[in-house]
């Protein structure tokens, strides 16, 4: 599975939208790109995934470039709830974690 | 999406004696559950991939003979910590996929809090 790159940490102010970017220079062609997230003491919560396309849903979105080397995650409207550490994953197979990047809400 | 819950959600033991966690798939078929570790501020860890009815494939450095893994039937897999000491105490968190890879989501448990006195 391809490796990914996260900054460790973000601030980001409440009602503010967010967007964690993710590298994965060395995806292959059929590795999808995941976002999960971890608040404190609970297992992680799946946000989103794609393929080549931009996806949206109810929790966010998901802007991956064309060459398919970095992605964004965008929380349109952050909530202090979505403090959490979050998860950027290219799977192929099972799901490997990086160190995630560290999103604290502020007020 | 799908539930996968585990059981205990935390767990108190002394240390060389042996603790059990459960992880169901309660709304589908989990073909594939995996294992994983997290001590305190760290990321998650693969442990092992078990499939039904076949012998867990480990990580490298996971001892298999420490963490024993039986996925019995499609919705239970276990984890039992055999003759647990103070280093195995950290947060184990199963996941679950109900068959390829490319064509399922892989769902995760609550995770289980694991301390050894």
């Amino acid at each position: 599975d391809a490796k990914t790159t996260q900054p460790p940490s973000m601030d980001c102010a409440e009602g503010r939208a967010a967007n964690l970017p993710c590298n994965h220079s060395t995806i292959s062609g059929n590795e999808y790109v995941y976002w999960y997230r971890q608040i404190h003491s609970q297992g992680p919560q799946y946000i989103i995934h794609g393929l080549k396309n931009n996806e949206t849903n109810e929790m966010a979105s998901l802007i991956i470039t064309e060459d398919r080397k970095s992605s964004t995650l965008i929380l349109p409207h952050a909530t202090l709830r979505d403090t959490a550490v979050y998860y950027c994953i290219v799977k192929n197979n099972d799901m490997r974690f990086g160190a995630g990047t560290r999103l604290t809400v502020k007020p | 999406g799908a539930v996968v819950s585990q059981h205990p959600s935390r767990v108190i033991c002394k240390s060389g004696t042996s603790v059990k966690i459960e992880c169901r798939s309660l709304d589908f078929q989990a073909t594939t559950m995996f294992w994983y570790r997290q001590f305190p501020k760290k990321s998650l860890m693969l442990m092992a991939t078990s499939n039904e009815g076949s012998k867990a494939t480990y990580e490298q450095g996971v001892e298999k003979d420490k963490f024993l893994i039986n996925h019995a039937s499609l919705t239970l897999s276990t984890l039992t910590v055999t003759s647990a000491h103070p280093e195995d105490s950290s947060f184990y968190i199963c996941s679950a996929r109900g068959g390829l890879a490319q064509l399922n989501e892989q769902f995760f448990g609550p995770g289980t809090r694991l301390t050894v006195l």
